[in-house]
């Protein structure tokens, strides 16, 4: 069965560098998603992406937040200055284009990003 | 606003009983209800939705009942298992966006053998 694949799994860095996490939809999926959840607590949405171009996004994706699908597979979270509390686990999810499929999200395993 | 409210936050239960989990939401254009499970560590795994086409869906041990009217859905496990302990999430696919799923706090479920 496809799956949606992120890496790195853990990603430590210091406070202030750029991060990028990487995703891999399942390959006929047109809808990806970015959500992340602090350790703890509920899973959040970040930004939903559609023919290249995001489709929404919520209040903590701000400025220093940037999502791209540089190629035919690849969907990339980017946060150019870190800060301590991005520390979370970043989860992509996508969706398929029919009816059904359109609703039902895949997430991926997630990204542990540790900000120190 | 959209709001999606769990409850309760945490449940035991001792194995064998039945455990029900309710999450009201606000938006009443939503049609789509996933409940998901996660251990620790792990992804969330979609264990079982339901559209507002029905009132009531069930797979094996696990049901999930919707009233639209009053904006509430819940999650019921009967016979659980020691397995069945995680954390369970409700969510709402809400209308305005692409698909923008809006979870609730989630519900930590101890199933004592």
């Amino acid at each position: 069965e496809p799956e949606v694949t992120q890496t790195p799994s853990h990603q430590v860095t210091q406070m202030g560098q750029e991060v990028i996490l990487r995703c891999v939809p399942i390959s006929n999926h047109l809808y990806f998603y970015w959500y992340r959840q602090i350790l703890g607590q509920k899973v959040e949405f970040l930004v939903s992406f559609y023919n290249n171009e995001i489709s929404e996004k919520s209040e903590i994706f701000d400025d220093q937040f940037s999502v791209e699908r540089p190629d035919g597979s690849n969907f990339t979270l980017k946060i150019r200055s870190t800060k301590l509390e991005d520390s979370a686990m970043y989860f992509c999810a996508s969706t398929g284009s029919g009816r059904r499929a359109h609703n039902e999200q895949f997430f991926g395993p997630g990204t542990r990003l540790t900000v120190l | 606003g959209e709001n999606v409210e769990q409850h309760p936050s945490t449940l035991s239960v001792q194995e064998g009983d039945s455990a029900v989990i309710k999450c009201t939401y606000s938006d009443s254009a939503s049609n789509y209800f996933p409940w998901y499970k996660q251990e620790l560590g792990k992804r969330p795994q979609l264990i079982i939705d339901i559209r507002s086409n029905v009132g009531e869906k069930k797979d094996q041990r696990i049901a999930v009942t919707l009233n639209k009217t009053a904006k509430h859905f819940s999650l019921h496990i009967t016979e659980t298992q020691p397995e069945d302990s995680a954390v369970y999430f409700c969510a709402v696919l809400f209308s305005g966006g692409y698909n923008k799923l809006i979870f609730g706090a989630g519900t930590r479920l101890a199933v004592h053998p």
